[in-house]
């Protein structure tokens, strides 16, 4: 299985700040067609998890644009340009690239 | 409205069976593969599997963790997606989500319901 790890666990960040979020796969999430299945998920405390990014850097329907996504192979990275209130909660990066699916362990975004 | 909504869950003993309903709502359900996700009580996320679309012949996918005592089916007429689970264990406990796969090449889950919770205990 391809293991998903996120740093870091917490993020202390300061509104209006920038939050910069890590994960790394355990081997290369490259599919046989090319693309990397690499997307991120934003859950609020009390809610299902929330499509941000897919294929590393595409920002899914009504995502604002200060959520962006980077990397290649086996890093990647999920940046925030201004945090605002509306974005705490936990993060996730998963890989659909490969079976089974993998989630890393989530990264907790909390305003200092 | 686009949504999942899940039911079914509830307090079951160990090594007893539940199953678990999603039913799609506006959006073309029998186009999708659709997954199961599960979130134990203060964790992350757990993948438990996928049912493909008729095109695909309705064939799944499982976790190692699951395999061999869950099952995954759908009704396109009525969109609902099930998940059959025997043998439950303790460490089956989650809130279990329902989710949508995007369109081909996407690998992605953009849609989710809010989830119910399958508590197994005696």
């Amino acid at each position: 299985d391809i293991v998903m790890t996120q740093t870091p666990l917490s993020s202390p960040v300061t509104l209006g700040q920038p939050a910069s979020l890590s994960c790394r796969s355990s081997q290369s999430l490259v599919h046989s067609d090319g693309n990397t299945y690499l997307s991120w998920l934003h859950q609020r405390p009390g809610q299902p998890p929330r499509l941000l990014i897919y294929k590393i850097s595409n920002r899914f329907s009504g995502v604002p644009d200060r959520f962006s996504g980077s990397g290649a192979g086996t890093d990647f990275t999920l940046k925030i340009s201004r945090v605002e209130s509306e974005d705490v909660g936990v993060y996730y990066c998963m890989q659909g690239s490969q079976f089974p699916l993998t989630f890393g362990q989530g990264t907790k975004l909390e305003i200092k | 409205e686009v949504q999942l909504v899940e039911s079914g869950g509830g307090l079951v003993q160990p090594g007893g069976s539940l199953r678990l309903s999603c039913v799609a709502s506006g959006f073309t359900f029998s186009d999708h593969y659709m997954d199961w996700v599960r979130q134990a009580p203060g964790k992350g996320l757990e993948w438990v599997g996928r049912t493909r679309n008729k095109a695909n012949s309705y064939t799944t996918e499982f976790a190692a963790s699951v395999k061999g005592r869950f099952t995954t089916s759908r009704d396109d007429s009525t969109n609902s997606l099930y998940l059959q689970m025997n043998g439950l264990k303790p460490e089956d406990t989650a809130v279990y989500f329902c989710a949508r796969k995007g369109g081909p090449r996407t690998g992605y889950l953009d849609l989710w319901g809010r989830g119910t919770l399958v508590t197994v205990a005696s």
